[in-house]
């Protein structure tokens, strides 16, 4: 089955400047790539995704890129901000959702 | 108007009894799932129906045991509560296929076993 692995664990960045979490994924039949965002006591969340047909998604100051032949993909978020702060799960599907063990990510004001 | 609910938000319960957690999604959606998420925060799929009809079983004990009565429905219930199954218990749905559309959560329901 489907094994993700997700880095890094925690990410502690300033105010405005970027964070990127990067996701390795094992099945090369994997074809959907979503990413969540869980902030504190509350339920997770769809971001951004991407499909295998495409390199790079953006969404504002959030971008997702894919590497097919490596099998990584990664989320980038520029200017970050206070609310950024929340923990990141990125998820490749098989016959289900497998998703990484997250990132917890703090915004230093 | 909440698209997918969850009761209750929190159940405290003592070992070796029997709870249920009930989810409703009013979204229209084919396919609904039940995921554990640990105190490390890892979200883990247990179950998946579409259109009542169980289409994931992830090697879950079978204290565990879903029902959905319908597709807008999804039930889950657990015999003889055990210290290990303290997690929070997230419903989802998603509109068709379980692995390529996204999946809308439920506020999720704070087990915890005495």
């Amino acid at each position: 089955g489907e094994n993700v692995e997700q880095h890094p664990s925690t990410l502690s960045v300033q105010e405005g400047d970027s964070a990127v979490i990067k996701c390795t994924y094992s099945d090369s039949a994997s074809n959907y790539f979503p990413w969540y965002k869980q902030e504190l006591g509350k339920r997770p969340q769809l971001i951004i995704d991407i499909r295998s047909n495409v390199g790079e998604k953006k969404d504002q100051r959030i971008a997702v890129t894919l590497n097919k032949t490596a099998k990584h993909f990664s989320l980038h978020i520029t200017e970050t901000q206070p609310e950024d702060s929340a923990v990141y799960f990125c998820a490749a599907n098989d016959y289900k959702l497998s998703f990484g063990a997250g990132t917890t990510v703090t915004v230093r004001a | 108007d909440t698209a997918v609910s969850q009761t209750p938000k929190y159940l405290v319960t003592q070992m070796g009894n029997d709870k249920s957690i009930k989810c409703e999604q009013n979204l229209g959606h084919d396919t609904m799932y039940w995921y554990k998420q640990d105190s490390k925060k890892f979200l883990k799929i247990m179950f998946s129906y579409n259109n009542k009809e169980l289409i994931i079983n992830e090697t879950v004990p079978n204290r565990f045991s879903p029902k959905s009565p319908d597709k807008a429905h999804l039930n889950l219930h657990i015999n003889s509560l055990e210290l290990g199954d303290s997690a929070v218990y997230f419903c989802a749905s998603s509109q068709a296929g379980a692995n390529t559309d996204t999946q809308y959560f439920g506020p999720g329901t704070r087990l915890t076993v005495l």
